[in-house]
């Protein structure tokens, strides 16, 4: 099955740049869509298909997907942005299909 | 507005049988470009993608599962069902149900709408 690895903790000060990355093998022949994960709330896609924002998602989060690893970077933190952010993509050649990484806990300090 | 709410019965005893609804509002399963599916969040293991069906009635499983699933469609009712089997612990965790498969980027499109989720405890 395709395994997309991310770090498990990223922490960054507020008004700080924060990267995430998601590496999987050959991970840019892939679409990448990136999930926002409060404690008590459901996933947010934050970005879909490897750059775009869906509507209402703040300019501060943006994407890239290159080799095989994707990252999402996130401008300016802020304390709201505290959050477990998973990386995501539908993998054909997977029985496992749908796969997500592991997430990364974004802590703001 | 599209929304979807689960429901389910809080606890379950392994090795009994989990049975969850996802009930569909402001749009209609019958769909037959999209994908329902579930996925399940655990603090231990992150989201893992569970299963997905279509309209059409096929359906899509996550090996790891072995053979413990059974999704299924009620187009009259506007909901999905999901049943795990021989439950043990290791199911404890927050089942979400969501769409996907929006747009011509089909199975490779995000789970753009979920529901809230619904904590399912497996203990004794």
């Amino acid at each position: 099955s395709y395994v997309l690895t991310q770090p498990l903790s990223v922490s960054v000060a507020p008004g700080e740049t924060a990267t995430l990355t998601c590496g999987g093998n050959d991970i840019e022949s892939k679409s990448v869509h990136w999930f926002q994960k409060k404690p008590g709330q459901a996933p947010v896609l934050v970005i879909h298909y490897d750059t775009d924002r869906p509507s209402g998602i703040p300019e501060r989060f943006s994407a890239s997907n290159s080799g095989d690893t994707a990252t999402l970077t996130i401008n300016r933190v802020e304390a709201g942005d505290e959050a477990d952010y998973f990386c995501q993509v539908w993998d054909p050649e997977s029985d496992h299909l749908w796969v997500f990484g592991g997430g990364t806990y974004l802590t703001v300090l | 507005q599209l929304q979807l709410e689960e429901s389910g019965p809080g606890q379950v005893q392994p090795p009994e049988t989990l049975s969850l609804t996802c009930t569909v509002s402001g749009g209609s399963v019958r769909s037959g470009v999209h994908f329902w599916g579930w996925i399940r969040h655990s603090p231990g293991r992150g989201l893992e993608w569970i299963a997905s069906i279509r309209s059409s009635g096929s359906t899509f499983y996550n090996p790891s599962l072995k053979g413990r699933l059974t999704i299924s469609i009620d187009t009259s009712r506007n909901q999905f069902s999901l049943e795990v089997t021989s439950l043990t612990a290791a199911d404890t965790g927050v089942y979400y149900c969501a769409r996907h498969g929006s747009g011509p980027a089909g199975r490779a499109a995000p789970f753009d709408y979920w529901g809230h989720g619904t904590l399912v405890t497996v203990s004794s």
